[in-house]
């Protein structure tokens, strides 16, 4: 246990379904961030937000797209995706976002686009 | 854009034995981490480090940032079957105003009892 929950956990959607992603950290941090986790390829990083401002957005496709509400919660609106947006989504989320930037991971939710 | 390379991609061991994987870049960096991820689970931390020659234990984790600081190794000694899973490098450049991490490619790690 991380102290960064995800739900939900799997989720199967077609492409024209919205869905979205939720995230909470208990952690007190101020930096949260959504990782995508494809087969066989290193962690990409899609958004990093500090103190509820987004300060990275890192080339993703509009079809995806976040929300801070708070500094404990994210989450990730998704519509018309495609099959191969299919991947396991990691949320993250750090104290603040500098030098000593461990990142602790929630488990992530297992995305299939049909 | 910059990369981590991770070796080796897959290791399958006794028990008992020891392990070392290793990251290397050609982008020096100013923080490492090592990550292990279990099936269905997300990654989680295992040692960070922050200077440039500095080792670190966890246990029966060892792990270096390298003199360079473009590269850095995780041992495992002793392994055992709950060692299994993909282990994880990851680097940030510079002080960040973003939080931006760079992963490697990640070592499965397979354990015969």
């Amino acid at each position: 246990e991380t102290g960064v929950t995800q739900t939900p956990r799997h989720l199967v959607m077609g492409m024209t379904n919205k869905k979205s992603l939720k995230c909470e950290q208990h952690l007190g941090h101020n930096a949260m961030y959504w990782y995508k986790q494809s087969a066989k390829k290193p962690l990409e990083l899609m958004f990093v937000y500090s103190l509820e401002e987004r300060v990275e957005n890192n080339s993703v496709p509009s079809r995806f797209s976040p929300e801070c509400p708070n500094s404990s919660h994210l989450f990730l609106h998704l519509h018309t995706l495609q099959p191969e947006d299919s991947a396991l989504y990691l949320c993250a989320s750090s104290q603040e976002i500098g030098r000593a930037n461990e990142q602790f991971f929630g488990p992530g939710t297992r995305l299939t686009v049909l | 854009g910059q990369q981590l390379n991770q070796s080796p991609q897959s290791m399958f061991i006794q028990e008992g034995e020891d392990v070392s994987m290793n990251c290397t870049s050609s982008s020096i960096f100013n923080t490492w981490l090592w990550y292990k991820q279990e099936p269905g689970e997300g990654p989680v931390l295992l040692i960070a480090l922050y200077k440039a020659g500095e080792l670190t234990s966890n246990g029966r984790l060892t792990a270096q940032f390298g003199i360079t600081r473009k590269d850095s190794f995780l041992n495992i000694s002793a392994s055992i079957p709950s060692d299994v899973g993909i282990y994880f490098c990851a680097g940030q450049l510079s002080p960040s105003n973003t939080g931006k991490l760079i992963f490697g490619q990640g070592t499965t790690l397979q354990v015969k009892p």
